[in-house]
């Protein structure tokens, strides 16, 4: 069964540290992965994807790894904002959906940044 | 740019009551519309899809249905409503071809 598990479930940080949240799959075969930031009562914004192939996306200071072996992917914050705080949810879009999306949700990591 | 709007953003309804949320894009044509919905401490579920004006997929039996009266348009709807109806529903789109979602701002219905 294709399942995305996302850990920690939740997660409490000081405003300036960095943190790592996890995403391990076992969609397979995959066409990307993404994760997704949500803020409280909002829609899912996309903060990286990345293909099969790839190992690490960068958008500004969030960095996505993907270990495609081990089925596991990390997003890395660096240097958290309070604006940080948020959800964070990882997408695997699985191979051979005839043209329509079905993709997989991860049930997210709450983030929150403390001052 | 493509934008996607939803409305209503919160919705209190009483239980046996009828419903509608609505979701439009603009800035792109043909585009895949999708409706999840969201229960606190879950994963987006995947309620119905639609590849074009009237194809509509459901993904789970429920008390919901959806329609595509236009190329933009989706529109979640229900006769009655029940008090499990109750989370946040989100509308998304992506391009034919493309994987990228694109969600609408959310729409908080909560059923008494």
């Amino acid at each position: 069964k294709n399942q995305v598990e996302q850990s920690p479930q939740s997660l409490i940080i000081l405003e300036g540290k960095n943190c790592t949240l996890q995403c391990n799959y076992t969609v397979s075969p995959f066409s990307n992965l993404r994760w997704y930031k949500q803020d409280t009562g909002r829609g899912p914004v996309s903060l990286t994807i990345m293909t099969f192939s790839e190992n690490t996306k960068s958008n500004g200071r969030y960095t996505a790894t993907l270990d495609a072996d081990t089925k596991q992917s990390s997003l890395h914050i660096t240097a958290s904002q309070l604006s940080d705080s948020a959800s964070y949810i990882c997408v695997v879009n699985p191979l051979g959906s005839s043209g329509t999306y079905k993709y997989i949700f991860g049930t997210g990591t709450r983030l929150k940044v403390l001052a | 740019s493509q934008t996607i709007h939803q409305w209503p953003a919160t919705l209190v309804q009483p239980v046996g009551s009828p419903l509608s949320l609505e979701c439009t894009v603009e800035g792109t044509s043909n585009p895949n519309l999708y409706w999840y919905r969201q229960a606190a401490g879950r994963g987006l579920q995947l309620l119905f899809y639609s590849i074009g004006i009237g194809q509509i997929s459901s993904e789970v039996p429920q008390n919901l249905s959806a329609s595509r009266p236009q190329d933009r348009q989706f529109i979640l709807s229900s006769k009655k409503l029940l008090l499990s109806d109750s989370g946040f529903y989100l509308c998304a789109w992506s391009a034919q071809g493309s994987g990228e979602l694109f969600f609408g701002e959310g729409s908080r219905l909560t059923v008494l």
